[in-house]
């Protein structure tokens, strides 16, 4: 089935250091991926919708210049959290929709997750 | 304004039992619904969905069913097994669109 691959897996920096997040789709393309944050004991929320060759569309109160998101490929998005800070700390995923599924139009199919830990 | 909702946030069954999570939504234009399973450390994995044009859904052992008018979906497991253990996302959305808005999740646990 379809994978999207996530890297890393966790990091760890200090206040005021960019972290970059890689979503990879291994075995198909995607033009659109979909990045999501969870706090602990909430829902996954979508933060924005990465398009391939084109910006990307943050959902409201999400800072586009906070999170950079760039899909250069039809394989590749990548997440940057510039100048992090304590409160940024979450797990984020990213997702993608590998073509038609036979069970269902919507489904998206999730990478494994980056928890990040400002400190 | 959590527009899903999963009321329950965990849920304890004996294995062999049904599993049954429940999810309420506010937006009776949500026409697209989707179940997901987490462990820990993980992203979530697709497991079944169904759409307004329906009222139940079933695979194997997960069966989804969806009441429109009292805006509720809910998973049921039969039998439940001890891997079956995660958390339990519902998912709403609009066909057509990527866009879910997740509930908060259900931990589910199967005791052997």
């Amino acid at each position: 089935g379809a994978v999207v691959s996530q890297h890393p897996s966790r990091v760890i920096c200090k206040s005021g250091t960019s972290v970059k997040i890689e979503c990879r789709s291994l075995d198909f393309q995607a033009t659109t991926m979909f990045w999501y944050r969870q706090f602990p004991k909430q829902s996954l929320m979508l933060m924005a919708t990465s398009n391939e060759g084109s910006k990307a569309t943050y959902e409201q109160g999400v800072e586009k210049d906070k999170f950079l998101i760039n899909h250069a490929s039809l394989t590749l998005s990548t997440l940057t959290v510039t100048s992090a800070h304590p409160e940024d700390s979450s797990f984020y995923i990213c997702s993608a929709r590998a073509g038609t599924a036979l069970s269902g139009a919507n489904v998206l199919t999730f990478g494994a997750g980056s928890r990040l830990t400002v400190l | 304004d959590q527009q899903v909702k999963q009321n329950s946030p965990s849920l304890s069954v004996q294995e062999g039992r049904i599993s049954i999570l429940n999810c309420d939504y506010t937006n009776s234009m949500f026409d697209y619904f989707l179940w997901y399973k987490k462990y820990p450390a993980e992203g979530p994995t697709f497991l079944i969905s169904i759409s307004s044009i329906k009222d139940k859904n079933e695979d194997g052992r997960f069966t989804v069913f969806l009441n429109k008018s009292a805006k509720h979906l809910s998973l049921h497991i039969v039998p439940s097994q001890p891997g079956d253990s995660a958390v339990y996302f519902c998912a709403a959305s609009f066909l057509g669109t990527y866009k879910y808005i997740f509930g908060t999740g259900t931990r589910l646990k199967v005791l052997a």
